[in-house]
């Protein structure tokens, strides 16, 4: 089983910053990484895959880099919107898993 | 467009077992793979398992195995998560979720489905 670490846990943080958000693995997974978005009540949306692949219709204020056991997400200019909770998930190998979550809240 | 709309929500006591539905359109349901994955309230995500709809082939996560079983029916595009043994902990929204085009990350979430188990 992979492990990952996701952190922070929470993000305090005004519209118009760029924060980052980590996730690191217990063991590599070449760039075999994706980050979804969550909002209260629905399903999570993806937001990049292959480590750094933006999915289409994603604003590029996102981003996403890393390969082996170390990635980031990044979101170059906070929106209103982008409050939210982030995962990010590997699929490299079974089982599949997820980082425990950041969520990101307005300070 | 694409579109995984599942089955509504189900209460259940412990020891039942409950089978949630995935409807797929608006794609060839046969080519994507299908992972299920659930979430109890104010908590992340858990990854149950996967099911290929061409070949009927599965593979579920440890934890689940012997309780979860995940089945299709490609007449009509629908997949099928059915869980047994259910306990108060099961109490989860689930949700089925269409693998990507280029890997086995989601890219297609189902709404999904709140499964309560209680006494």
């Amino acid at each position: 089983v992979i492990w990952m670490t996701q952190s922070p846990s929470l993000l305090s943080a005004s519209t118009g910053d760029r924060v980052t958000i980590s996730c690191r693995m217990s063991q590599g997974i070449s760039s075999y990484l994706a980050w979804y978005q969550q909002k209260p009540g629905k399903a999570p949306e993806l937001l990049i895959y292959a480590a750094s692949t933006l999915q289409s219709g994603v604003p590029s204020r996102f981003s996403g880099s890393g390969s082996g056991t170390d990635f980031t997400l990044t979101i170059s200019c906070l929106q209103s919107e982008d409050f939210a909770t982030y995962y990010c998930q590997q699929y490299y190998s079974f089982p599949r898993t997820f980082g425990q979550g950041t969520k990101v809240e307005i300070k | 467009q694409v579109q995984l709309v599942q089955s509504g929500a189900e209460v259940k006591k412990p020891g039942a077992s409950v089978k949630v539905s995935c409807k797929a359109s608006g794609y060839t349901f046969t080519s994507y793979d299908i992972n299920w994955v659930r979430q109890a309230t104010g908590q992340g995500l858990e990854w149950m398992g996967w099911m290929n709809p061409n070949s009927g082939n599965t593979g579920y996560a440890q934890k689940f195995q012997g309780r979860v079983t995940m089945t299709r029916n490609t007449s009509i595009s629908t997949a099928y998560m059915e869980l047994s043994s259910l306990r108060s902990e099961d109490t989860a929204v689930y949700y089925c979720a269409r693998a990507g085009d280029y890997g086995d990350y989601v890219d297609y979430w189902g709404q999904g489905t709140l499964v309560t188990v209680s006494s």
